[in-house]
């Protein structure tokens, strides 16, 4: 069975703080690693979508890093805006479906 | 951008009324999926469809059904409503080509009283 665990559960930042957020995942076969951002009350927004152990993806503050057992989500000199719970969920080899973590809370204070 | 359109934010219904709630997505995407998301529990899969017509039980299906009569619509049916599935609903879609991420709708709060 798939499982997707991600680390901390919530995580207190700093502005300015850089950190790292955790993915853990089991699949046999992965045909995607996803990572999303949801802010309360809204749906989860795409950020990156990983393929292969090494692969690496951008945007403004995030880095999303892939390894054969796991993703970071790395955050550089984080602002408020950047608070929300960001989802990880991968995608087995057949179907669609995916498995999602149960996220990591991010807050940063000014 | 992909659109996906969920008929109403915020719904308040009535322990045993039927209940329906609607999604559209504008991009042509063969795979849909309805979600329900609570605290501690994370999103958890209700029913999909990789095309209309078609439906899959997904890991809670029970109470629930599905319609797929056009691609662009996917509708969740709440076929008695009770207060245990007070909760936020999430519509997703997807293309069916390998490794297509899934693009989110906003969600409708469901209340049942």
């Amino acid at each position: 069975e798939d499982q997707v665990t991600q680390s901390p559960e919530a995580l207190r930042l700093q502005e300015g703080e850089s950190s790292s957020l955790n993915c853990s995942y089991t699949v046999s076969g992965l045909r995607g690693l996803f990572w999303y951002r949801q802010d309360p009350g809204k749906g989860p927004e795409f950020l990156f979508t990983l393929y292969s152990a090494g692969e690496e993806k951008e945007k403004e503050r995030l880095k999303a890093t892939l390894t054969k057992k796991e993703s970071f989500l790395h955050i550089t000199a984080p602002k408020p805006e950047d608070s929300a719970t960001y989802l990880c969920a991968v995608r087995p080899p057949s179907g669609s479906r995916l498995t999602f973590g149960e996220g990591t809370q991010l807050t940063v204070n000014p | 951008d992909v659109k996906v359109t969920q008929s109403s934010r915020y719904l308040v219904k009535r322990t045993g009324e039927k209940v329906f709630l609607e999604c559209v997505q504008d991009m042509d995407h063969e795979n849909m999926f309805w979600y329900r998301q609570d605290p501690g529990l994370g999103l958890r899969l209700i029913y999909f469809s990789y095309d209309v017509k078609m439906k899959e039980k997904g890991d809670i299906p029970e109470g629930y059904s599905v319609s797929r009569e056009k691609k662009e619509r996917f509708s969740l049916i709440l076929e008695s409503a009770s207060t245990n599935q007070t909760s936020m609903y999430l519509c997703a879609s997807s293309q069916s080509r390998g490794g297509q991420p899934q693009h989110f709708g906003d969600g409708t709060r469901l209340s049942i009283l």
